[in-house]
């Protein structure tokens, strides 16, 4: 069954280091999603892409965040310069359409700013 | 913009029995999604049911239910006979019908952890 990949599984860095976080969505999958969840705390949308652009972001996602989708398979968030609050699990997710409510889940990267 | 309340941190339940994870929400649109998500340790969150909100039965996926009632803003989850395995947190989430911007986001609660007790 197809499944939706993400590496690192754990990620620690400095604050102030730029980190990328990868994500591999479905093949025929045409939204994109990054969710974020602080230890404890719920899940939290922070960007979603369609057709190369970002569709939508929340007042979470800041100019310190970027997604891209340099190729036809990866689909990258990148945080320029860490903060320690910036610690989370960090979820990529896809679905294939309008009509296709059912997101699929990656197992996440669980980042460590230090 | 739409919110989700699940008011229950942590719940319990006995294995074989019978467990209702309660959820609201609030949305001044009358079409949309409600999901229950599941996120066991391995953190990797998993689809357990959904409901749209223009069907009035309620959806069921052979141990889980639930209980949408749509004037009351309330999508409650049963789970019957209770299993090891469903030991985890559960999310409640919505998503809108339509989105002009393309987005289709999910709003989460914030977690009900379920234990089970052998």
């Amino acid at each position: 069954e197809p499944e939706v990949t993400q590496t690192p599984s754990h990620q620690v860095t400095q604050m102030g280091q730029e980190v990328i976080l990868r994500c591999v969505p479905i093949s025929n999958h045409l939204y994109f999603y990054w969710y974020r969840q602080i230890l404890g705390q719920k899940v939290e949308f922070l960007v979603s892409f369609y057709n190369n652009e970002i569709s939508e972001k929340s007042e979470i996602f800041d100019d310190q965040f970027s997604v891209e989708r340099p190729d036809g398979s990866n689909f990258t968030l990148k945080i320029r310069s860490t903060k320690l609050e910036d610690s989370a699990m960090y979820f990529c997710a896809s679905t294939s359409g309008q009509g296709s409510y059912e997101q699929y889940f990656g197992p996440g990267t669980r980042l460590t700013v230090t | 913009a739409q919110t989700v309340t699940q008011s229950q941190p942590e719940m319990s339940v006995q294995e074989a029995e019978t467990v209702t994870l309660s959820c609201t929400y609030d949305t001044s649109e009358s079409d949309y999604y409600l999901f229950w998500y599941k996120q066991p340790p391995s953190r990797q969150m998993i689809l357990v049911i959904r409901q749209e909100a223009y069907k009035q039965q309620n959806a069921t996926e052979n141990r889980f239910s639930v209980n949408f009632q749509k004037a009351a803003k309330s999508f409650s989850l049963k789970i019957s006979d209770s299993q090891l395995g469903d030991a985890a947190m559960y999310f409640c989430a919505y998503r809108s019908l339509y989105s002009g911007a393309g987005s289709y986001q999910l709003t989460f609660g914030k977690g009900t952890k379920l234990s089970v007790i052998p």
